[in-house]
């Protein structure tokens, strides 16, 4: 398996654009997950799937943030109007269910000027 | 919400030394997991271990479940294990799949 492949793995984008983060999960597995790493805040959760539904959404900072999973294969993170804030590393997860071991993707590398 | 406290939050060590890294709870957790995130950036899931010992190589682990915390253990340290350990779990009776992390132990082994 190729494993959890996310895309773009890095993202410059000005001020007030719309970015958008994709990841597809490995095969199989049924909860998908969005991480966000920053030197100040580590590593934070912003939303969980099991079967493509969103379970958990309240690490998601703000409004401008939605996460959408329309089948089993793909995923997206979109921030509309990204601000410089939002720079970080973004990761996608998956795993086989709920308290199984989690497999990161790369990440997406997102600077915001 | 649940704490996680790493310690050390930082360790030099000589290529050949062993160590120990520690992981504390505030709460009762499930699905306790430790990574390695490498110097780019990629995190590598070590070891799924909600309770007991594990061993995969020179890295064992072991989670006492009762007590709140987890030990990774790395022996015989080499280069290639430079990086940030971090340990995450999801608090007990609630959603499994929420893991918290903690902030990390930065680990340098030099040759």
């Amino acid at each position: 398996d190729a494993g959890v492949i996310q895309s773009p793995r890095h993202e410059v984008t000005e001020m007030g654009q719309e970015v958008t983060l994709r990841c597809k999960p490995i095969s199989g597995h049924n909860s998908l997950f969005w991480y966000r790493q920053t030197m100040m805040r580590g590593l934070e959760l912003l939303i969980y799937f099991n079967n493509n539904v969103p379970i958990d959404d309240s690490g998601m900072p703000e409004d401008r943030f939605s996460a959408k999973m329309p089948n089993a294969s793909f995923s997206t993170l979109k921030i509309q109007p990204s601000e410089p804030r939002d720079s970080a590393v973004y990761f996608c997860a998956s795993s086989r269910r709920g308290g199984d071991s989690a497999f990161f993707g790369q990440g997406t590398r997102l600077t915001v000027v | 919400g649940i704490q996680v406290e790493q310690s050390p939050p930082d360790l030099i060590l000589q290529e050949g030394a062993n160590s120990t890294l520690r992981c504390n709870f505030s709460d009762s957790v499930n699905n306790l997991q430790w990574f390695h995130q490498n110097p780019w950036g990629q995190l590598i899931n070590l070891f799924y271990i909600p309770s007991g010992t594990k061993q995969n190589g020179r890295l064992s682990a072991t989670t006492v479940a009762t007590e709140r915390y987890s030990l990774l253990y790395i022996s015989s340290s080499q280069t290639t294990d430079s990086g940030v350990y971090f340990c995450a779990g999801a608090i007990y009776g609630g959603a499994t799949n929420k893991l918290i992390f903690g902030t990390g132990t930065l680990l340098a082994v030099q040759p």
